[in-house]
């Protein structure tokens, strides 16, 4: 089974500010990897897939980046609405795997 | 467009099976180009992939699960469903059904479940 470990666990930013969230996986997962974004009492929500795909209706301040192992979600500048907990996701091997999360508060 | 419900008993005893459905709308569950899946997540806790199948009914299943789990399709009611059995506290969670493509997610709003006497 793939380990997908995030960091940093928590991330304190203000509106504006860059955000960078980290995955790194415990054995390639060439570049399938997704990241999801979760608020309190929603399902999780698609942001990229394959790395460094935005998904239909996602706005271009997030981006992916990374291959093999390392993976970088970037969120340009922060939106009010963009504070919740972000997970990654490997599709390369079975079965799917989700890193542990990052929650991104408001400082 | 696709939409996902997840429905079944929101209260499962120890010791017995938890049984959900997820019914599909707005596409076939027969199609190709998904793979369905149900994931968990425990209160306060974070995701927890539980198996997927195909629409070949090939199914994958998370192997620490996996003497426990079955995930099966009925294509004629346009639904997938999990069992799960000899459930303990440990299973209480938030239970997901979800589509997935080479390029979308779809997942249901989540149902929670809670295991206790």
């Amino acid at each position: 089974e793939i380990v997908l470990t995030q960091s940093p666990a928590t991330l304190s930013l203000s509106p504006g500010e860059r955000a960078t969230l980290s995955c790194r996986a415990s054995q390639s997962v060439s570049s399938y990897l997704a990241w999801y974004q979760q608020k309190p009492g929603q399902a999780p929500r698609l942001l990229i897939y394959d790395a460094s795909n935005r998904a239909t209706g996602i706005p271009a301040r997030f981006s992916g980046s990374g291959s093999g192992t390392d993976f970088t979600l970037t969120i340009s500048s922060l939106e009010p609405e963009d504070f919740a907990v972000y997970y990654c996701q490997q599709r390369s091997n079975w079965p799917d795997t989700f890193g542990q999360g990052t929650r991104l508060e408001i400082k | 467009q696709l939409q996902l419900q997840e429905s079944g008993p929101g209260l499962v005893k120890p010791s017995e099976t938890l049984s959900l459905t997820c019914t599909v709308s707005g596409g076939s569950i027969s199609s190709s180009s998904y793979y369905w899946g149900w994931i968990r997540q425990p209160p306060g806790k974070g995701l927890e992939w539980i198996g997927s199948i195909y629409y070949s009914g090939s199914t994958y299943y998370n192997p620490s699960l996996k003497s426990r789990v079955t995930i099966s399709v009925d294509t004629s009611k346009n639904q997938f469903s999990l069992k799960l059995s000899s459930v303990t506290a440990a299973d209480t969670a938030v239970y997901y059904c979800a589509s997935f493509d080479s390029s979308s997610s779809v997942w249901g709003q989540g149902t929670l479940v809670t295991v206790s006497s």
